[in-house]
């Protein structure tokens, strides 16, 4: 569902659960994804990425899976604490136009407020 | 430590001014970015240097000016500040350039309030 005021995706565990965060992105040409976490008053911190020719990459408690068919990207996070509430960003590495390597930019997701319950 | 800083981290002004932000990276990267992120917490790029070159520039109004001294510095200056400019701005680095495979690296934001 959707939290009032801020108008995110959100998702609520217990304590000790896993987490599935969801994430569909946008062009079918991009070839890395980052995913972020950011906490209230703070800016976003890397957590994992992921490039195109890949479809999963595991870090500490977290792993990411990317289905390039469907443009799917997903966080999961194993064990859920209290510490991992925040919000949640996945971000493509887009192409801007047809003049080669530089003309790349980040795009960022609408972020998933995610609530961990003790 | 080694970091993304902003300064400052607060800013409240009235409509009409002019205000800079200042950031600085001890990362040793050589491309700095700046970001808007709106009430809604969507994040979108503004700018962004490679080795003090501007080499991203979002369709973003001519109020807004970024300086790079150098690698290390990124500076935005913002005239005659209007009421959706209130946002948190945010500061980040990587190394080799807005290419692919490479982790931004994001300061903790400057909170502006326009009244």
């Amino acid at each position: 569902g959707e939290s009032v005021g801020l108008h995110l995706p959100t998702l609520s565990v217990q304590e000790g659960d896993n987490s599935i965060i969801n994430c569909a992105y946008s062009n079918s040409a991009s070839d890395y994804f980052i995913w972020y976490k950011q906490e209230s008053g703070k800016g976003p911190q890397f957590i994992i990425d992921i490039r195109s020719n890949m479809d999963k990459r595991q870090g500490q408690r977290v792993t990411v899976l990317l289905n390039k068919t469907v443009k799917h990207l997903s966080l999961q996070i194993a064990a859920t604490q209290p510490g991992d509430s925040a919000v949640y960003f996945c971000a493509e590495n887009i192409r801007r136009g047809d003049s080669g390597g530089s003309n790349y930019k980040l795009t960022f997701g609408k972020g998933t407020l995610l609530t961990v319950n003790p | 430590d080694t970091a993304v800083s902003q300064t400052p981290k607060y800013l409240v002004t009235q409509m009409g001014n002019d205000k800079s932000i200042k950031c600085e990276q001890n990362l040793g990267h050589d491309t700095m970015y700046w970001y808007k992120q709106d009430s809604k917490k969507f994040l979108k790029i503004m700018f962004s240097y490679n080795n003090k070159e501007l080499i991203i520039n979002e369709t973003v109004p001519n109020r807004f000016s970024p300086k790079s001294p150098d690698k290390a510095h990124l500076n935005l200056h913002i005239n005659s500040l209007e009421l959706g400019d209130s946002a948190v701005y945010f500061c980040a680095s990587s190394q080799g350039g807005p290419l692919p495979r490479k982790p931004q690296h994001f300061g903790d934001g400057t909170r502006l309030s326009i009244l």
